[in-house]
């Protein structure tokens, strides 16, 4: 079945400083990928949708500039954090879609990011 | 716009119980629906899915599910829960190539 992997799983930072989160499909090509927050006890909110080869679309209130999104590849979305602060601790989450329109959504493992 | 409303934030059942976690959607036309649990600290498994045909629809782990259009339902349901299946469920709502919107989550606590 379709598999994304995520990495790294839990990353700790400190203030000011970036970090780069990956998401791969391992086993299908994916046009499309989207990434998600969640934070602690709450559900997923969108925050940007990363179409191969062309800029991420940000759901309102996302800053671009603080979190880039790069969708170089069919199979590859990167999400980095710019000048991270304790706010931005959160678990991060990413999904695939296949571009044979296999609407399983397949979700990454996560991320937990804890800025200190 | 699509939204979704999860009614339960907290359910607990006994072990050997059965489950229904209510999800009620707003969607424009045909919904893509889902639901995923979430173990702590972990990412999504997708439990089952709805895309159209069989209005009853299984999934893994002893899971299935019913649409309801008239109701804009898609709850989630099993005959008998395991110390197991204690975890976070989402239900969610999408659209084809399009991003998914989730519920607030149901969180199982299963007592012994």
């Amino acid at each position: 079945g379709a598999v994304v992997s995520q990495h790294p799983s839990r990353v700790i930072c400190k203030s000011g400083t970036s970090v780069k989160i990956e998401c791969r499909s391992l086993d299908f090509q994916a046009t499309t990928m989207f990434w998600y927050r969640q934070f602690p006890k709450q559900s997923l909110m969108l925050m940007a949708t990363s179409n191969e080869g062309s800029k991420a679309t940000y759901e309102q209130g996302v800053e671009k500039d603080k979190f880039l999104i790069n969708h170089a590849s069919l199979t590859l979305s990167t999400l980095t954090v710019t000048s991270a602060h304790p706010e931005d601790s959160s678990f991060y989450i990413c999904s695939a879609v296949s571009s044979r329109g296999n609407y399983g959504y397949t979700f990454g493992s996560g991320t937990r990011l804890t800025v200190v | 716009a699509q939204s979704v409303t999860q009614p339960d934030i907290h359910i607990t059942v006994s072990e050997g119980a059965s489950l229904e976690l209510r999800c009620n959607y707003s969607y424009g036309a045909t919904p893509y629906l889902f639901w995923y649990v979430q173990s702590p600290g972990q990412g999504l498994q997708l439990l089952l899915k709805y895309f159209s045909g069989d209005t009853l629809v299984q999934g893994i782990k002893g899971f299935e599910a019913e649409f309801k259009r008239s109701q804009s339902s898609f709850n989630l349901r099993k005959p008998s829960v395991h110390w197991s299946d204690a975890a976070e469920y989402f239900c969610a709502v999408g659209a084809k190539n399009n991003d998914m919107r989730f519920g607030a989550g149901t969180r199982l606590t299963v007592k012994p």
